[in-house]
Formats: structure tokens, C-alpha cells, sequence
């Protein structure tokens, strides 16, 4: 069985600060995990993914997040937001194997002028 | 390149119509997905296919039909539409299913009155 957990369901961060989303999973085994956004009215577009290479992987906008399995995390982190970050953010955990994918029920960033 | 592309974006039912969402995808992608979003959650599968003529059931079938005569096209069917099935609904494909990004539709906005 897999799951995820998106730790907070909405955050707001002045434009110029770190931006930090959390997300925890659950799984019985190695999975793939991704971070998507959805802008209003729009589809959701991959940011980043990690596929059990390099534990810190870099996405698209400067986004980037880290992989700690003993704390079963996949956080995403930028160091400055900017007003086109404000958006929804979708953590996935996904067994590379069965196939199945579990998406998270999303964060809300809103960013500050 | 248009990669997956839903019709129409936006549609009124009455309770009891039928309907076909429109997906269509020029990658070339062996797997493709329907998902529902509602209101403050992340997405539920309803149905997915692994190639042309193979479909099967997700979280959320029940009320919706599908089918895959072609690689490119993955149809969405509402048989009897009904208040419930008031959504945002969005198409996927990807490469593999699980290791591999999906990449998603701009959605169809469905609302059942």
C-alpha cells in the first residue's frame, strides 16, 4: 500500500522568501516520486522527479527537493519566491512496478507583493 | 507539439444526459488516464489504459465508461450523468506507468444540474 501526505494545505510567503512544501509518503517498497503544479484553469506540469538517482533533484523555476528516506520526505524547497510561483502543488508517490500513482491533495501557495 | 489535448473545457449537463469527453495525445504514449478533481483534493483515477484496445478500472469507475481503438484517442463516456459527477476532469498520458511523468490536459469543467 502507498500514500502521501501534503503536511499543509496552504502557505503564503512574501515574494523575495523561501519557499518550503511539505510532503511525507508512505510505501512498501522504492518508490518514484514527483512534484506538479497546477496554475488556474490549467493542467497539472511535472516540476520535478526523483526515480532513486541523486537524493537532491533540481526542477524546473529553481524549484528542487530532497529525498530523505529515513524520514520518508519529499519536501519541496525554492529560496526566493516570485509572484508566478502562486499556484497549486501536487506531491505523488507512485510504485514504479504496479504502476499505481496516489496523488497528494495538494498545497495552495500564495504569494505576497 | 500539442501533447495531450481535452474537448470541450467546459460543458452544462442535465441530470440524466450522456456525454464523451474528448482526449487526444501526439506523443505516442503507450498509457493514458482519466482523472476527477473535486474541490480541495488531489486527483482520482477513473479509469486508465496500457495501449490501444486494453482499458481498466481505477479508484472511481463507477458511471463512466472508456475505450482505446487507437493510441492517440482515450474517450471518457457518461452514461447518465448525475449531481456527483460535477468535476474538473483531466486526461494523461506517459511513457510508462509508474517511473515516468504523466503529462496532463488543461481539463474539461463539468457541471451536472
Amino acid at each position: 500500500a502507498q500514500s502521501v501526505t501534503q503536511l499543509d494545505s496552504h502557505v503564503s510567503v512574501s515574494e523575495g522568501t523561501p519557499v518550503l512544501l511539505r510532503c511525507n509518503y508512505s510505501s512498501s517498497y522504492s518508490p518514484s516520486l514527483f512534484w506538479y503544479v497546477q496554475h488556474p484553469n490549467k493542467g497539472l506540469q511535472l516540476l520535478l522527479k526523483y526515480t532513486s538517482a541523486a537524493t537532491l533533484v533540481k526542477g524546473i523555476n529553481g524549484f528542487e527537493a530532497e529525498f530523505k528516506k529515513s524520514e520518508t520526505s519529499f519536501h519541496l524547497t525554492k529560496p526566493s519566491a516570485h509572484m508566478s510561483d502562486a499556484a497549486e502543488y501536487f506531491c505523488v508517490v507512485s510504485d514504479p512496478v504496479a504502476g499505481k500513482s496516489t496523488f497528494g491533495d495538494g498545497t495552495t501557495l500564495t504569494v505576497k507583493p | 507539439n500539442a501533447g495531450v489535448t481535452q474537448t470541450p473545457k467546459f460543458r452544462i449537463l442535465k441530470i440524466g444526459q450522456s456525454m464523451t469527453l474528448q482526449c487526444t495525445q501526439d506523443m505516442n504514449h503507450n498509457y493514458m488516464y482519466w482523472y476527477r478533481q473535486d474541490p480541495g483534493m488531489g486527483l482520482k483515477l477513473i479509469y486508465y489504459s496500457v495501449g490501444a484496445g486494453i482499458t481498466d478500472k481505477g479508484e472511481v469507475p463507477n458511471g463512466y465508461n472508456v475505450s482505446r481503438s487507437t493510441t492517440e484517442d482515450f474517450p471518457l463516456r457518461l452514461e447518465l450523468a448525475a449531481p456527483s459527477q460535477t468535476s474538473v476532469y483531466f486526461c494523461a498520458s506517459s511513457r510508462d506507468r509508474g517511473s515516468q511523468p504523466q503529462h496532463f490536459g488543461d481539463g474539461t469543467r463539468l457541471s451536472i444540474l
